[in-house]
């Protein structure tokens, strides 16, 4: 029979150009957000954070947008390389818990 | 710097045996997290420590989990006995209590396969 299972989201590109990685949090209290990269058979790796009082915040070719009124969160990757390709999660974190609360994640997969 | 370390990276078991799984946080951090990880849920947490103690124990699936950290350097996830729905990825992650530290640290994770 067909499994179930998660259908992650998938964003394929061609090696050069830019990607928009999407995600929506459900949390309004949420106070600080994260991506992460996970590549296959490894765990899952840091790439950028922003808190809430900021609404953009930039690292070396990334680029984290947060739009709270929407509850929105991008993760833009300039001049995507094949190095790229992997799952991205978001996270997000409320008040003083310091655990984070996982999305499902989007498959990247860059193009030659 | 060593990361976060995992043992074992790969586990096979038949069903009913007791599985435990290792690791050990990057030192000077002083919170400890166990994730699972499966096609079917995503990436969940299962519990966390904060200086050794279980703060949030309410992702541990069932009974059949529990996990401790005897000291700042060492924890330990066991699941006894185990059924092959427990076949997943799990990570362990640690992160400062520095403030302004909020990043979490996984390690390689160990992939649990249940027959």
């Amino acid at each position: 029979g067909e499994s179930v299972g998660l259908h992650l989201p998938t964003l394929s590109v061609q090696e050069g150009d830019n990607s928009i990685i999407n995600c929506a949090y459900s949390n309004s209290a949420s106070d600080y957000f994260i991506w992460y990269k996970q590549e296959s058979g490894k765990g899952p790796q840091f790439i950028i954070d922003i808190r809430s009082n900021m609404d953009k915040r930039q690292g070396q070719r990334v680029t984290v947008l947060l739009n709270k009124t929407v509850k929105h969160l991008s993760l833009q990757i300039a001049a995507t390389q094949p190095g790229d390709s992997a799952v991205y999660f978001c996270a997000e974190r409320s008040g003083s818990a310091r655990q984070l609360t996982f999305g499902s994640g989007t498959q990247l997969t860059v193009l030659p | 710097d060593a990361g976060v370390i995992q043992s074992p990276r790969h586990e096979v078991t038949e069903m009913g045996q007791e599985v435990t799984l290792r690791c050990k946080p990057i030192s000077g951090h002083n919170s400890l997290f166990w994730y699972r990880q499966t096609m079917m849920r995503g990436l969940e947490l299962l519990i966390y420590f904060n200086n050794n103690v279980p703060i949030d124990d309410s992702g541990m699936p069932e009974d059949r989990f529990s996990a401790k950290m005897p000291n700042a350097s060492f924890s330990t996830l066991k699941i006894q006995p185990s059924e092959p729905r427990d076949s997943a990825v799990y990570f362990c992650a640690s992160r400062t209590g520095l403030a302004g530290g909020n990043e979490q640290f996984f390690g390689p994770g160990t992939r649990l396969t249940v027959l």
